[in-house]
């Protein structure tokens, strides 16, 4: 059964700190690491990886990918009170010629001022 | 560009009933994906339209149905309702099939009582 396991579940910091937030995987046919956050309904995209130890940085985020180990970690330096999320990491695996987008459960994050 | 939107945003339905919820994507995309999040089981893939054609599913039982139009909207059905499927219903378009880069709505929060 794929499984996409995300730590900490919850996560409580004060502006300015730096926050790392882990995802890792076993799963079949592997194809690509997803990232998103999702603030109130809609989750909004944030990385695509796809290639190991390649960081993607947007701002102050960053996330980077271990396909040895199955795992990815996504960084917030810097953070402010608007990164208050839930952030989730998704596999995305080969199906045939189709697909399969498995999520974990995401992690919480909250930022106090 | 208007984003994905989804209608109703909330709705409260009895066992037994069903449901018919309804997502527009963003114009020119043409895949439509449809998920089921619940604090549980947190995201999970039900299923994707393509150019009209399911193009995948996920492991849901068949009283959840979809279908999408030519011009790219698409309607997911659950029959017989269940309590347990009470949840937020997320779509998400894609200006092509293959799970990366999806743009999420808003989300139907589902109650069923």
């Amino acid at each position: 059964e794929d499984k996409v396991v995300q730590s900490p579940l919850s996560l409580v910091v004060h502006e300015g700190d730096t926050v790392t937030l882990n995802c890792s995987y076993e799963v079949t046919n592997f194809r690509s690491l997803l990232w998103y956050k999702q603030e109130k309904k809609a989750p909004t995209f944030l990385f695509m990886l796809t290639s190991s130890g390649i960081e993607k940085k947007s701002g102050r985020l960053s996330s980077i990918l271990d396909k040895k180990e199955l795992f990815s970690i996504l960084n917030i330096t810097a953070t402010q009170t608007g990164d208050s999320a839930i952030y989730l990491c998704a596999a995305l695996l080969n199906r045939g010629s189709n697909y399969k987008l498995t999520f974990g459960k995401g992690t919480l994050l909250t930022v106090n001022p | 560009k208007a984003g994905v939107t989804q209608t109703p945003r909330y709705l409260i339905k009895t066992r037994g009933q069903q449901v018919t919820l309804s997502c527009s994507p963003i114009s020119g995309h043409r895949s439509v994906s449809w998920y089921q999040q619940t604090p549980g089981q947190g995201l999970q893939f039900l299923f994707e339209y393509f150019s009209e054609t399911q193009r995948n599913k996920g492991n849901f039982p068949g009283r959840f149905s979809g279908r999408q139009f030519s011009n790219s909207r698409s309607e997911m059905n659950v029959s017989t309702l269940e309590l347990g499927d009470s949840a937020l219903y997320l779509c998400a378009s894609s200006p092509a099939t293959g799970g990366e880069t999806q743009y999420f709505g808003p989300g139907t929060r589902l109650l069923v009582l």
